[in-house]
């Protein structure tokens, strides 16, 4: 079946544009992740949705970050007001409901680079 | 909060040879150890996922043990191919806790 996707794969802005990623998870996933990976850096965690309820969003670097989930299923994140060193790799995961494992299945990523 | 490292951090070896990766972790309060591959440019794909509870997970020529008291995990790669230059990232999951924290990955290059 199909995997996480994301959209778009590459995104090139200017410093002080907002920009918008999506995640469509995969079909009937009720948990939703998102993390960053940056250049040196390794992947870190962003936020958590379950449903389209965020319980955990302490990751979010800044208040230029946010997220929403609509309908249970397709995500945005936003970053407002782009700076140089939000450039990175935003990897989206989504995990199957009352899943014994919670593994978490991620997406190719959407590479930011924010001139 | 749960660390995670990886050694080395890049490593060739010649085609054939047994790969072996090494994760370390500082909080034994894990609920499940995950094994991912990363190609440049691209997602991470899952290799094997080791509960808590289990020593060890095999896939193939993969084989991955959990040792949970010392904070180690290893992942065996045999008779190493060209095809399995990639960086392997290891990642754990705390109980009650839904990220998972990821150590900085092996660089591996398989040489002809």
């Amino acid at each position: 079946g199909a995997g996480v996707s994301q959209s778009p794969s590459n995104k090139v802005t200017e410093k002080g544009k907002d920009v918008e990623l999506r995640c469509d998870p995969i079909s009937g996933h009720t948990a939703l992740y998102w993390y960053r990976q940056s250049l040196g850096q390794g992947l870190e965690f962003l936020i958590y949705f379950q449903g389209n309820s965020a319980p955990d969003k302490s990751g979010l670097p800044s208040d230029r970050f946010s997220a929403e989930r609509t309908g249970g299923s397709v995500s945005t994140l936003t970053i407002q007001r782009t700076q140089q060193e939000d450039s990175a790799v935003y990897l989206c995961a989504s995990s199957p409901p009352e899943s014994y494992y919670n593994e978490q299945f991620f997406g190719p990523g959407t590479r930011l680079t924010v001139l | 909060k749960q660390e995670v490292t990886q050694i080395p951090a890049a490593l060739s070896v010649p085609e054939g040879e047994n790969l072996v990766l090494n994760c370390s972790f500082t909080d034994s309060a894990i609920y499940n150890l995950q094994w991912f591959r990363q190609d440049p440019g691209k997602g991470l794909t899952s290799l094997l996922l080791i509960q808590s509870s289990q020593r060890e997970q095999t896939s193939g020529r993969l084989n991955a043990s959990l040792d949970k008291s010392s904070g180690r995990s290893t992942l065996y790669i045999a008779a190493s191919q060209p095809g399995d230059s990639a960086t392997y990232l290891c990642a754990v999951l705390l109980y009650g806790n839904n990220r998972l924290a990821f150590g900085k990955g092996n660089q591996v290059v398989v040489i002809p």
